[in-house]
């Protein structure tokens, strides 16, 4: 089972709404990602923290807003989102950023915008 | 030319197949080599990790990685129902992280 617990596992919101993705890991791990992956693609890197700092913004929209409130703690907070912001948020960690460092991800939340 | 070619498949095996699957990669900085296997509206679980080139070996999976033709496979023996699964490549090197579409992979009873 993943070390790596997200939540909700599901999510339907209006364009209006605000609402947050939680994750939480007790790995001791350093680096917190998110990841967006729409149907049949591969995950899509949005965000990384590395030592609770925001490390890498892949260009993400406004509308999205990461936190990292302690090493084993990360939140999305969503605003005013579009249909086809619709897909699987994943959150990963892993020991600490950069490359030989393997990622772990949790199991999604699965994030419906109408 | 996109950074890393997985064939995405359907790829469709009768129960107890050899399953081979495979990515090539363009870039020469990546050293650290991963499979994950994503089952139906779950997160990736990884399966394999390696570093640079060889093989490695856990059960009924056997991951290669030959860094001079920037090739690596997943192997899986006596495949079951239970492998039917999306099965990604990833790889990281130079802090960059890539990966594969993933192969969308059948195995019947």
């Amino acid at each position: 089972d993943t070390e790596v617990t997200q939540t909700p596992k599901h999510l339907v919101m209006g364009m209006t709404n605000k609402k947050s993705l939680k994750c939480e890991q007790h790995m001791g791990h350093r680096a917190m990602y998110w990841y967006k992956q729409k149907a049949k693609k591969p995950p899509e890197l949005m965000f990384v923290y590395s030592y609770e700092k925001l490390s890498i913004n892949e260009s993400v929209p406004s509308r999205f807003s990461p936190e990292c409130p302690n090493s084993s703690l990360l939140n999305l907070h969503l605003h005013a989102l579009q249909p086809e912001d619709s897909a699987l948020y994943l959150c990963a960690s892993s020991f600490a950023q950069g490359s030989g460092n393997t990622i772990y991800f949790g199991e999604g939340s699965w994030l419906t915008v109408v | 030319q996109k950074e890393v070619e997985q064939d995405p498949g359907p790829l469709s095996v009768p129960e107890g197949a050899i399953v081979s699957l495979n990515c090539t990669y363009s870039n020469s900085a990546f050293q650290y080599f991963m499979w994950y296997r994503q089952y139906s509206r779950k997160g990736p679980e990884l399966l394999m990790y390696t570093y640079s080139s060889g093989n490695k070996e856990d059960g009924r999976f056997t991951a290669q990685v030959d860094k001079s033709s920037k090739y690596i496979s997943l192997f899986i023996r006596d495949s079951q129902p239970s492998d039917s699964a999306t099965y990604l490549c990833a790889m990281t090197g130079n802090n960059d992280m890539r990966f594969g579409a993933g192969t969308r992979l059948t195995v019947k009873p």
